[in-house]
């Protein structure tokens, strides 16, 4: 089945810097790969999201960036803020395919120092 | 539009009981995941459920069951609670399998 890594575990930066998360995925299959904001206490949010035919998306701040042959996508965050910590995870699944079911990273807990 | 609800919030039980889980989506929502959220493994994959359909279950043990209603509406079920239970569960929905979910809150489950 699919497996999804993702690093680093923890990341902290200053106020206004960037930060970057990576995820790899093992099922070449995967072709939907969504990111999730978990802030203390609350529910995930899906943030962003892409799809395996699209090498990048962006969204104000954010963007992912999808990478099919080695397997990988990214998160960049640009110009952060203190309301940006938390907790993120990227995830992968098959739309259509018998594994549609979302397979989670173990997260990043972000903290940005203002 | 309403979004996910799940309950209850929290729920204390004691090893060996039993518990149930209810969850209903966003309205027009037919798929409904579980996911099982501790601090040391993450977001893990319980139960996907499309059309009252078990489409796909995670690596948990037969104790750990649920089931979908017409009106999409999901419970899941343990039996014979184990302190490892102690938990986090979250339910989310989607217009179909595998796309943008939308989680509900959860319900914080601790057995003593």
């Amino acid at each position: 089945g699919e497996n999804v890594e993702q690093h680093p575990s923890t990341l902290s930066v200053q106020e206004g810097d960037s930060a970057v998360i990576k995820c790899t995925y093992s099922d070449s299959a995967s072709n939907y790969f969504p990111w999730y904001k978990q802030e203390l206490g609350k529910r995930p949010q899906l943030i962003i999201d892409i799809r395996s035919n699209v090498g990048e998306k962006k969204d104000q701040r954010i963007a992912v960036t999808l990478n099919k042959t080695a397997k990988h996508f990214s998160l960049h965050i640009t110009e952060t803020q203190p309301e940006d910590s938390a907790v993120y995870f990227c995830a992968a699944s098959s739309l259509g395919g018998s594994q549609g079911n979302l397979i989670f990273g173990k997260g990043t807990k972000l903290s940005v120092k203002p | 539009k309403a979004g996910v609800t799940q309950t209850p919030r929290y729920l204390i039980k004691t090893r060996g009981q039993q518990v149930t889980l209810s969850c209903s989506p966003i309205s027009g929502h037919r798929s409904v995941s579980w996911y099982q959220q501790t601090p040391g493994q993450g977001l893990q994959f319980l139960f996907e459920y499309f059309s009252e359909t078990q489409r796909n279950k995670g690596n948990f043990p037969g104790r750990f069951s649920g089931r979908q209603f017409s009106n999409s509406r999901s419970e899941m079920n343990v039996s014979t609670l184990e302190l490892g239970d102690s938990a986090l569960y979250l339910c989310a929905s989607s217009l179909r399998p595998g796309n943008g979910y939308t989680f509900g809150s959860g319900t914080r489950l601790t057995v003593v």
